[in-house]
């Protein structure tokens, strides 16, 4: 059963922010929540993750709910080259590091 | 460095062979696992190892064998091919704490 939900499809212009929503109602405690990308048919890509503090990096942003049961993932300045399918995964941080994908977002940026 | 390499690129085989797809990491990580994607969906876990010696089934992980003798390597055998297999198969890796996991760049399987 899939942990996170997320809309199949969004687009973004060229230079906006680009918002990703994810829900992941049933979320415990010891899981983190954890965004993936795959740029065409190539293999994921790591973006960022997060417990419960927002989180930034140099690719994206991660805003995490005050309740853990939903996020955003924020490209605040996406580009053509970030047309891709984003995954929103949940995980312990610790053990096997099985990933569970869904069926992710296509983001298409517009030019 | 070069993180997680895989081979071959592409494959064709026939129903009933056998083979096996090579994974590579150079980044001393415990863990490594093994994926397949099918057209329009998101990918699927086969098998994976968390150590050396040990591997265990993932979701998928039917027609397929694997096994963990170093650190470095993690192949993915193919007993006997079935169209079903069809598919593009990841590589992944990483440490077991604090698990950012490396993706290789994928086998692309066709099963005639």
């Amino acid at each position: 059963d899939a942990k996170t939900t997320q809309p199949p499809s969004m687009d973004c212009a060229e230079g906006r922010a680009a918002n990703l929503p994810c829900n992941h109602s049933t979320i415990s405690g010891n899981e983190y929540v954890y965004w993936y990308r795959q740029i065409h048919s190539q293999g994921p890509q790591y973006i960022i993750h997060g417990l419960k503090n927002n989180e930034t990096n140099e690719m994206a942003s991660l805003i995490i709910t005050e309740d853990r049961k939903s996020s955003t993932l924020i490209l605040p300045h996406a580009t053509l080259r970030d047309t891709a399918v984003y995954y929103c995964i949940v995980n312990p941080l610790t053990g096997a590091n099985n990933l569970f994908f869904g069926t992710g977002t296509r983001l298409t940026v517009i030019p | 460095n070069a993180g997680v390499t895989q081979t071959p690129k592409f494959q064709v085989l026939k129903t009933g062979q056998s083979m096996t797809l090579q994974c590579a990491q150079d980044m001393n990580h415990e863990y490594m696992s093994w994926y397949r994607q099918d057209p329009g969906m998101g990918l699927r876990l086969i098998h994976y190892s968390v150590g050396a010696g040990i591997t265990d089934q993932g979701e998928v992980p039917n027609g397929y064998n694997v096994s963990r003798s170093t650190t470095e390597d993690f192949p993915l055998r193919l007993l006997s091919a079935a169209p079903s297999q069809t598919s593009v198969y990841f590589c992944a890796s990483s440490y077991l704490v604090g698990a950012e996991a490396f993706f290789g760049q994928g086998t692309r399987l066709t099963v005639v």
